[in-house]
């Protein structure tokens, strides 16, 4: 069955970055795209970007411009997601989920969530 | 970018109760709308693709209708494991986008 495994729960400071890994399982990861989503404690779902694995392209909201960025290595079948200049309210729950190749349509499989604390 | 409104943003029904939310896009949408659920402490799940099509193994209580700009999630008999928040979200443009959800309680 499809499954996505996220890496662990992280701590950083203010200005610092963090990054986040999703092993993928059970499926053709090059066929497939995946988005990164995040949500702020008691908040709803905010896009982050989204990555197609077979030729590397990316697509990242506007509000993350410049600090984000999303990589695979397709030998591991692993997404990552960096983000840069953590703010206190970056301070998040960050998911990946897989959606089509050609397009972030709908996201049918999630990771379990990484908690990623902003703190000084 | 476009925007999503759902409504109600939190509601209280009965085990058996009939349950409608609706989700508006600032702008024509088609049919490119998606619904989620998510328990707390958990990712969420997807329910309804293309606005009315039932994902894999979801319970054929759960229903979605609409097109262009007005949608609507039913569950036609609420169950206690229904207890969650539902998202609604669109795809016809980037970026994709969540309403800001809905919580659905037991009354």
């Amino acid at each position: 069955q499809v499954q996505l495994v996220q890496s662990g729960a992280e701590v950083k400071k203010p200005g610092a970055s963090v990054r986040v890994s999703c092993k993928a399982s059970g499926y053709t990861f090059t066929s497939y795209g995946i988005s990164w989503v995040r949500q702020a404690p008691g908040q709803g779902l905010e896009w982050m970007g989204w990555i197609t694995p077979y030729n590397g392209h990316t697509n990242y909201t506007q509000q993350l411009q410049g600090r984000v960025t999303m990589t695979t290595d397709t030998s591991t079948r692993t997404a990552y997601v960096e983000l840069s200049g953590l703010r206190l309210d970056d301070a998040a729950v960050y998911f990946c989920a897989r959606v089509g190749s050609g397009y972030p349509n709908y996201f049918d499989s999630w990771g379990q969530g990484t908690l990623v604390t902003v703190s000084s | 970018d476009i925007q999503m409104t759902q409504s109600p943003s939190s509601l209280s029904a009965s085990v058996g109760d009939r349950v409608t939310i609706t989700c508006q896009a600032s702008q024509d949408i088609n049919i490119y709308l998606n619904w989620y659920q998510q328990k707390p402490g958990k990712a969420p799940k997807l329910l309804i693709y293309d606005t009315s099509n039932l994902e894999t193994g979801v319970p054929s209580r759960f229903s979605g209708s609409g097109s262009g700009t007005d949608f609507t999630f039913t569950i036609s008999s609420l169950q206690s494991e229904d207890i969650a928040t539902y998202y609604c979200q669109q795809y016809h443009n980037l970026p994709p986008a969540f309403g800001q959800g809905t919580q659905v309680e037991i009354k």
